[in-house]
Order: C-alpha cells, then sequence, then structure tokens
C-alpha cells in the first residue's frame, strides 16, 4: 500500500487569517482524492472531494495536481471552529477501495 | 438517517486477554471498512467487505485479528491475543458503493487500550 504525506504541524493562526496545507502522494494510479478533519476525540468526516479541476465550498478550496501527485487545501477568513486535525485522503481504486490516509495536519486558530 | 453504530465506545483489556469490537452500518450500505488509527496517526485499514465477502485485508495481522460479517450487515473485529501495541481506537466504516456514492461515514470508535 502507498503512502500518503503531510505535514503534521501544528499550525496556529490569527483568527481571519488564510492557511493552506498540502500533502504528496506516491501511487499514481490513484483514483480519488479527499480532505477529512477530525475534531480531537472523535471521527473522521468528509470535508470536500477533490477534483483536477478544483473545487470550492465556501471558504474551502481544494487543488489536485496529478502530474506532481500533490493536493493542496486553502481556507480563507479562518474561524475558531476550523481548529482540526485535516487529513489528507486517497482511494487506490479498484475493488479494494479502502482509504489511505495521512497522518494529518493539525490546525490552531488563535482568537 | 442513522449514522454507523459502534460499541463498545471504550474497553481496557491486559495483553494476551481477548476482545471483541462490534459495528452495525448504515442501513443498505453493502461496503463495510475497519480501520485502525493509532495516537497521532491517521486511520490505516484492516479489512474491507462487500456483503459477507472479504475483499481486501491484505493489511490485517490475521495472527491474532479476525473480522466477520456473516450476514452482510453487522460485523464484529476480534483481536486474540491483544498486544501492547494493539491500543488504539478501532474504526467502523460504510459506504453505499452499489449506488456509486464516494463518501464513507465513520462511527464514533472503539477506544482500545491494552496494559
Amino acid at each position: 500500500r502507498k503512502e500518503v504525506e503531510q505535514d503534521p504541524g501544528p499550525f496556529n493562526v490569527p483568527e481571519g487569517a488564510t492557511v493552506a496545507f498540502n500533502c504528496t502522494y506516491s501511487n499514481s494510479a490513484s483514483q480519488s482524492f479527499f480532505w477529512y478533519r477530525q475534531d480531537c476525540r472523535k471521527e473522521p468526516k468528509l470535508l470536500m472531494s477533490v477534483y483536477s479541476s478544483g473545487n470550492e465550498d465556501g471558504r474551502f478550496t481544494a487543488q489536485l495536481n496529478r502530474a506532481s501527485q500533490y493536493i493542496s487545501l486553502l481556507i480563507r477568513d479562518s474561524k475558531l471552529s476550523d481548529s482540526a486535525t485535516y487529513l489528507c485522503v486517497v482511494n487506490e481504486g479498484g475493488g479494494a477501495d479502502g482509504l489511505t490516509f495521512g497522518k494529518g495536519t493539525h490546525l490552531i486558530i488563535q482568537p | 438517517e442513522a449514522g454507523v453504530a459502534q460499541s463498545p465506545r471504550y474497553k481496557i483489556i491486559e495483553k494476551r486477554q481477548s476482545v471483541a469490537f462490534w459495528c452495525n452500518p448504515i442501513s443498505g450500505h453493502a461496503t463495510l471498512y475497519w480501520y485502525q488509527q493509532i495516537l497521532g496517526q491517521g486511520p490505516k485499514l484492516l479489512i474491507q467487505f462487500q456483503n459477507n465477502g472479504v475483499v481486501d485485508d491484505s493489511q490485517l495481522p490475521k495472527d491474532r485479528f479476525s473480522a466477520e460479517r456473516l450476514k452482510g450487515v453487522d460485523s464484529t473485529l476480534k483481536i486474540q491475543p491483544a498486544k501492547l501495541e494493539d491500543s488504539a481506537v478501532y474504526l467502523c466504516a460504510s459506504r453505499d458503493r452499489d449506488r456509486g456514492l464516494d463518501e464513507q461515514y465513520f462511527g464514533p470508535g472503539t477506544r482500545l487500550t491494552v496494559t
């Protein structure tokens, strides 16, 4: 099984700032890409899927660069409630389609 | 719609003991996954079921871990005997793969401590 690498942080960011996370994946045949959010002692929840054309959901923008095997997440106008761990996730596709998770990036939004 | 249910929520056992976890997926979801999340890491896939058949168990330590989904709905994951390094949160997830939907929905997890 291949790897997903991301900076564990923590990222300490003032409220209202813009913050960006990146991750890289090693399996060039990977088919689906996601960002999940995990709050302390809670289960992961899907934040957004990531498409080659890029996609935006409110203050969140995700980008995929297949050539560089690189995924990014941008959070604009950060809120205190954005404090969480952000997990970069890859689905290698095929019949066995369990998710491969990065270790997560810990974000702390400071008032 | 009810989410993925797991029990127990917490379990403390001594090494070499046995333990079992239960998962009830979202109704109608044919695909079920068990993940292990060690503190400070992302979840790691242990096993994937499609209905009652195993699709992928390549990362399941089969000398001590077993899982079943006999009727294609509920699933149990067992560890026998447990080791200290098995201390982790065990997450169950389900997905409506038959409808081509990508999202996996996670249960609250079972937090296992092996002493």
